[in-house]
């Protein structure tokens, strides 16, 4: 069974500071990696997904993630962050092969300070 | 471009009572899911569709029931409603062979009181 641990429920950063998410994975074989992105009281939108074409993904809204099979990790990084940019974060895998269920991370929660 | 819309979007149920959330999806998806959202647990998988007439157990499926009849809708059921159930619930599609790339709808707040 796969699983998804996110660091840290809630983050806190300045307007222009780094943001920086992590996630890790539990899987014996390297599985499908995405982040979502939850802004108040609305769905799920895709940010990024990994898929093995390479090892270093950029998304939306300026976000990018790299993976590092080493480290079982598939962190989130944004160089500058903006006030809108304050939501709710999961990672989530879906294996390669099956069903294509997704396995989520409990979320991560950006507050960004003016 | 609807994607995937849920209806209703909120609902207020009493113990006891029972309810369907309906979750539709335009885009021809093969696999449909239904997720619950609680508080620093992230999202938790119900029951799932591979396709049509098909349906299994997810993650916490004890208290609910599916059903896909069309390819297009998934229907979510509580018979007997338990506070336990208050929860934000969304509905999520893929295609099979599109980049694994999976849908949301904008959710159902259920409160059972």
């Amino acid at each position: 069974a796969q699983s998804v641990t996110q660091l840290g429920s809630h983050v806190s950063v300045s307007e222009g500071a780094l943001v920086l998410l992590r996630c890790n994975y539990s899987s014996s074989v390297p599985p499908y990696l995405f982040w979502y992105v939850q802004y108040p009281n609305q769905g799920l939108q895709l940010l990024l997904k990994y898929t093995s074409a390479a090892t270093l993904v950029k998304g939306i809204n300026g976000f990018e993630a790299e993976f590092k099979k080493s480290e079982t990790s598939f962190h989130l990084t944004k160089p500058s962050a903006h006030m809108s940019d304050a939501a709710e974060y999961f990672c989530a895998v879906t294996p390669w092969t099956g069903d294509y269920k997704l396995s989520f991370g409990a979320g991560t929660t950006v507050t960004v300070r003016a | 471009n609807a994607g995937v819309t849920q209806t209703p979007k909120f609902r207020v149920l009493k113990t006891g009572q029972s309810m369907t959330l309906l979750c539709a999806q335009d885009m021809n998806h093969e696999y449909m899911y239904w997720y619950r959202q609680d508080p620093g647990m992230g999202l938790r998988l119900i029951h799932y569709s591979v396709g049509e007439g098909t349906t299994a157990k997810g993650e916490v499926p004890d208290g609910y029931n599916v059903s896909r009849l069309k390819k297009q809708n998934f229907l979510l059921g509580l018979e007997s409603a338990a506070p336990s159930q208050t929860s934000v619930y969304f509905c999520a599609s893929t295609h099979q062979d599109r980049g694994r790339m999976t849908f949301f709808g904008q959710g159902t707040r259920l409160t059972v009181v």
